[in-house]
């Protein structure tokens, strides 16, 4: 399977514990985006990186949110210090620099529920 | 309000209906316009996208664009149980997608 993955699909944690995803976008893509997706709503943009570097950080990535992408390959989202409110679909999305902007693949997402 | 407003539904039709699915938008410089489809537990993905006003089609489904009014609609002819799905609509800022709420829509066989 060539297109986006992302590790774990589902996770549940107790408030107060940090976290880490993990997302593997498609191989020839530049450029990796994070999305957070609550309850009966559209994605929310959270960050974007084009190779290693992060261009882009929305105002909804607190400051308990750091994403990486040490090597422009893989990235990982990690939240610390996990509040209820932190509960969502983490989406991870990958295109090439030179594609438009609705040629975003996406992965399957992470399930975080924080109890 | 949101930068794009979708009516989040469910909506429910029997097996072979037209679908009408739409959104409005705010932010004039939108370019671009999708529609994504997501079923439950599975990320969004691409059905049709739209640059500008003006109609696209791709089998059973159309999109249409006004720019005027800012409305955008998608259309599913000949609908089926495995077009239920939450269907989202979308416009472009620079490399960022903005979303709306996303339509649950229900086929019924």
């Amino acid at each position: 399977d060539t297109g986006v993955s992302q590790d774990p699909r589902h996770k549940i944690t107790k408030r107060g514990q940090n976290v880490t995803f993990r997302c593997d976008p498609i191989s020839e893509h530049n450029r990796l985006y994070w999305y957070r997706q609550t309850l009966g709503q559209g994605p929310e943009f959270l960050t974007y990186f084009q190779n290693e570097a992060q261009l882009e950080k929305s105002r909804l990535l607190s400051d308990r949110f750091s994403a990486e992408r040490p090597k422009g390959s893989f990235s990982t989202l990690e939240i610390q210090r996990t509040e209820q409110g932190d509960s969502a679909m983490y989406l991870c999305a990958s295109s090439h620099s030179s594609g438009r902007v609705y040629e975003q693949y996406f992965g399957p997402g992470t399930r975080l529920t924080v109890t | 309000q949101k930068e794009v407003e979708q009516d989040p539904g469910p909506l429910s039709v029997p097996e072979g209906a037209i679908v009408s699915l739409n959104c409005t938008y705010s932010n004039s410089a939108f370019q671009y316009f999708m529609w994504y489809r997501q079923y439950s537990r599975k990320g969004p993905e691409l059905l049709m996208y739209t640059y500008s006003s003006g109609n696209k089609e791709d089998g059973r489904f159309t999109a249409q664009v006004d720019k005027s009014s800012k409305y955008i609609s998608l259309f599913i002819r000949d609908s089926q149980p495995s077009d239920s799905a939450t269907y989202l609509c979308a416009g472009d800022s620079n490399y960022q997608l903005i979303w709306g709420a996303g339509t649950k829509l229900i086929i019924k066989p």
